[in-house]
Parts: structure tokens; C-alpha cells; sequence
């Protein structure tokens, strides 16, 4: 009983390389967000997919890409990552409609 | 717009005292209002759902839509309560969060 799975852990990057966070969800949820976790800011919303093969910007999508692969698999993309995107990262799951979110267990991403 | 406000930032209590976590939203719509858990460097759990009216672990919140409020009430603090705390509104497909209030139980 997995529920949402994210990879890495945890990531250190040098200003200007990329990577991909990885996400994935095994409950047949319908819709699949990335948000980020900064200190007295709350939870702000990066990209969210409300279904298969749809995206949508969130609060704070500059310097992301995402990509919904297929049902199960929502990934974010930083490009050239920046020290100001040295966050903690979570994904998240929901069936449309039905109750609240059920949450990866976060990405401690540092860019230096 | 759908606003959050979680206007305190830290929140420090004793042992057995009562909590209050407060809660204060903006929407236009018909609310649909969360509570989150975090423990120390863990995933967010969902801690209540207004629509349910349930209480989990002795918490309950009611939501009060002439002050558009949605706070968080314990009537006996416990240690293993120490955690951050998220207030939550559902709309248009997605969850807007608050700021968060670290609420910290001193023995």
C-alpha cells in the first residue's frame, strides 16, 4: 500500500544543472500536484494535473516543467536550476471530486 | 481569488491547556475546507475534512461561514500534538494552502 511515492529523498544540485523529480501514485487518483515547502510561506502550488494528459500552472510554475506520463506518473522538471528553488518538494494525489489529498513523503532538494 | 490566512505563526501551549489554531479563508464559492498535519519531517497527513464533521485524535473544527473561519480547537493539549499545522480550502481543482502555525506542546 504505497499511496504516493517520490524520488530522490534528497538531491543537492549546483546552480544551472537539471534533474527530474519523480512521482508516482498507485490509488487510480484522477489528479496529481506538485507543490513547494518553504519556511513561513505555506505550501504553493507548481503545476497540477486534474487528469491524464492535462497540466495546468500553479501559483509558482516559472522555472519548471512538468510532464503527466501516463495515469500513475507525474514528474517536475527544473531546467537551470537556481538557489532560490532550493526547497522541500511534494507531490500529491486525488480522486476528482472525493476528499483531500494523500502526499508523497517530499523531496529535500538544496541548489548551491 | 481563494485566500488562506493561518495569522499566527508559532504556537506555544502547555500540556493539558486548550488549543485553538485559527483559520480565516476567502472564496467565493461554496467552501471545502482541510486540515493538514505535518510531524517533524514528515509527509502532510489529513488530519479533518469539514464536509465529515469528524474529530480525529481529540481535534475539532467547525466551519463558520459569516466569519469565514475554520479553526482548530483541542480541549486537552498533548505532547505528541507538536507539529505544523495547515488550514486548507478546495477550489477550482486545487488545494490553496495558509502560511502554516508550528504549534509546539511544553510539558
Amino acid at each position: 500500500n504505497a499511496g504516493v511515492t517520490q524520488t530522490p529523498k534528497f538531491q543537492v544540485l549546483k546552480t544551472g544543472q537539471s534533474m527530474t523529480l519523480q512521482c508516482a501514485q498507485d490509488m487510480n487518483h484522477n489528479s496529481m500536484y506538485w507543490y513547494r515547502q518553504d519556511p513561513g510561506m505555506g505550501l504553493r502550488l507548481i503545476y497540477y494535473s486534474a487528469s491524464e494528459g492535462t497540466t495546468d500552472k500553479g501559483e509558482v510554475p516559472n522555472g519548471y516543467n512538468v510532464s503527466r506520463l501516463n495515469k500513475r506518473e507525474f514528474s517536475l522538471r527544473l531546467e537551470s536550476a537556481a538557489p532560490s528553488q532550493t526547497s522541500v518538494y511534494f507531490c500529491a494525489s486525488r480522486e476528482t471530486g472525493i476528499g483531500g489529498y494523500t502526499f508523497g513523503s517530499g523531496t529535500r532538494l538544496t541548489v548551491v | 481569488a481563494q485566500r488562506v490566512t493561518q495569522p499566527e505563526k508559532l504556537l506555544s501551549v502547555f500540556k493539558g491547556a486548550p488549543v485553538e489554531l485559527k483559520c480565516n479563508y476567502s472564496y467565493s464559492g461554496s467552501p471545502e475546507l482541510f486540515w493538514y498535519v505535518q510531524y517533524s519531517r514528515q509527509r502532510l497527513q489529513l488530519l479533518l475534512r469539514h464536509i465529515s464533521r469528524e474529530s480525529i485524535k481529540g481535534f475539532t473544527a467547525d466551519l463558520n461561514k459569516g466569519e469565514t473561519s475554520f479553526h482548530l480547537k483541542k480541549p486537552f493539549a498533548q505532547e505528541e500534538d507538536s507539529a505544523m499545522y495547515y488550514c486548507a480550502l478546495m477550489g477550482a481543482q486545487k488545494l490553496v494552502f495558509g502560511q502554516g502555525t508550528r504549534l509546539t506542546i511544553n510539558p
